[in-house]
């Protein structure tokens, strides 16, 4: 299975809501970062957080990364219809060449107006 | 400006063909990527490159072969095209390995 993986597949939530999802992996990380892809449209770097790191803000999303549980979670507060998108957690490992993150399959979020 | 610029952003073309898809960017970055992202989204990395050499092969069939000119172009060119091909397809660049990546808008490869 992926290295990352996210839970849950889809998310259907009102607007002002929030919206939670997670991602486990299986090795050690270097770095944990979330992603998030709008329809038809290539990836957008959200937030990176280091493996010694445990919590991490910006802006109305909040990162959590729990390395003896191997896993972290996205949470986006008081949802708009603009973050009606999918969301991937990468996870990048430590590697003597070649390192490369490896992509979860994504949380597919619809925010209804 | 656009940061990362992949070209074409469709491509329909029939088994058997050759075709190429070209990248640039323009972030100064050090290194390149491909990624094939499949009917269910899932993302998979078949090529990394830093500063114009390859460092990620990931067991991509060779019919697959990327170029790089120079640091700030990656291009992909696909020999003899099967049905399993379509698919989009992301070109990214970061400063240095494991740093975020910036995305292409992606190429829709679909083969009739």
């Amino acid at each position: 299975s992926q290295q990352g993986e996210e839970d849950p597949q889809a998310l259907s939530i009102q607007e002002g809501e929030n919206a939670t999802m997670n991602c486990s992996y299986k090795t050690s990380i270097n770095n944990l970062q979330w992603y998030r892809q709008n329809s038809g449209r290539g990836l957008v770097h959200l937030i990176l957080i280091r493996s010694n790191e445990r919590e991490k803000h910006s802006g109305r999303l909040r990162v959590t990364l729990d390395t003896s549980k191997k896993s972290s979670s996205l949470l986006i507060t008081a949802s708009r219809a603009a973050d009606t998108a999918s969301y991937f957690c990468a996870t990048a490992k430590i590697k003597a060449a070649g390192n490369k993150l490896t992509f979860g399959g994504g949380t597919r979020v619809l925010v209804k107006p | 400006d656009t940061a990362v610029s992949q070209t074409p952003k469709y491509l329909v073309t029939q088994m058997g063909n050759d075709k190429s898809i070209k990248c640039e960017q323009n972030l100064g970055h050090d290194t390149m990527y491909w990624y094939k992202q499949d009917s269910k989204k899932f993302l998979k990395i078949m090529f990394s490159y830093n500063n114009k050499e390859l460092i990620i092969n990931e067991t991509v069939p060779n019919r697959f072969s990327p170029k790089s000119p120079d640091k700030a172009h990656l291009n992909l060119h696909i020999n003899s095209l099967e049905l399993g091909d379509s698919a989009v397809y992301f070109c990214a660049s970061s400063y240095k390995e494991n740093q975020p990546q910036h995305f292409g808008d992606g190429t829709r490869l679909s083969i009739l």
